[in-house]
């Protein structure tokens, strides 16, 4: 009964580090997307995907990269890690891009 | 485009009391509509959907929500508060139908705080 599940939970950074925040999912969704949590901003869209092989930009895509090689596994990548990438991080899946969305517990990054 | 505004920050209400969280909406399309919960440190959790059924939307832990066309908005309820509801909602609207890049857009959250 895993559902989306990202690690790690917690992370520092210093700026100009690079890292990988994982996301993988067991239901079996084509859709997956990563928002950034700040506060008094609700969600913003990073990047999403509609299958594997696709990917595309969200809202607020600079400094980020992904990926998607399996329907299972949506990576988000951190090139060069500013303090203005601090924040929490969510991955969610589902069905469509108009569905319900099913969300990850969140990694809260540091950039220092 | 589609947006969806959240009018109150921070909602505190007594143990026992009414909850009434708002949320209006808007989209040149047909909307589905949802509430999500989300208590600290945790990720979101579904409370509950409007899809072009019933107006009136049951959900989880005693929540429900009517969707009102003609005010377009979408204001989540409980009768009774209880300790446990404290906690960040979002209001959040989709295209049913395709036609934009629109997916699922966030408010930007009300903070519902339970005094005892």
């Amino acid at each position: 009964n895993a559902g989306v599940t990202q690690t790690p939970k917690f992370q520092v950074l210093k700026t100009g580090q690079s890292m990988t925040l994982q996301c993988a999912q067991d239901m079996n969704h084509e859709y997956m997307s990563w928002y950034r949590q700040d506060p008094g901003m609700g969600l913003r869209l990073i990047h999403y995907s509609v299958g594997a092989g696709i990917t595309d930009q969200g809202e607020v895509p600079n400094g980020y990269n992904v990926s998607r090689s399996t329907t299972e596994d949506f990576p988000l990548r951190l090139l060069s890690a500013a303090p203005s990438q601090t924040s929490v991080y969510f991955c969610a899946s589902s069905y469509s891009k108009f569905r319900e969305a099913f969300f990850g517990q969140g990694t809260r990054l540091t950039v220092v | 485009a589609q947006s969806v505004t959240q009018l109150d920050s921070h909602v505190s209400v007594s143990e026992g009391t009414p909850v009434l969280l708002r949320c209006n909406y808007s989209s040149s399309y047909s909307p589905s509509l949802f509430w999500y919960v989300q208590h600290p440190n945790k990720g979101l959790q579904l409370l509950l959907k409007y899809t072009s059924a019933a107006t009136l939307v049951k959900g989880i832990n005693g929540f429900e929500a009517e969707f009102k066309k003609s005010e377009t908005s979408f204001h989540l309820t409980k009768p009774s508060a209880h300790m446990s509801d404290a906690a960040e909602y979002f209001c959040v609207v989709s295209l049913i139908s395709g036609g934009g890049a629109d997916g699922l857009t966030f408010g930007k959250g009300t903070h519902l705080i339970i005094q005892p």
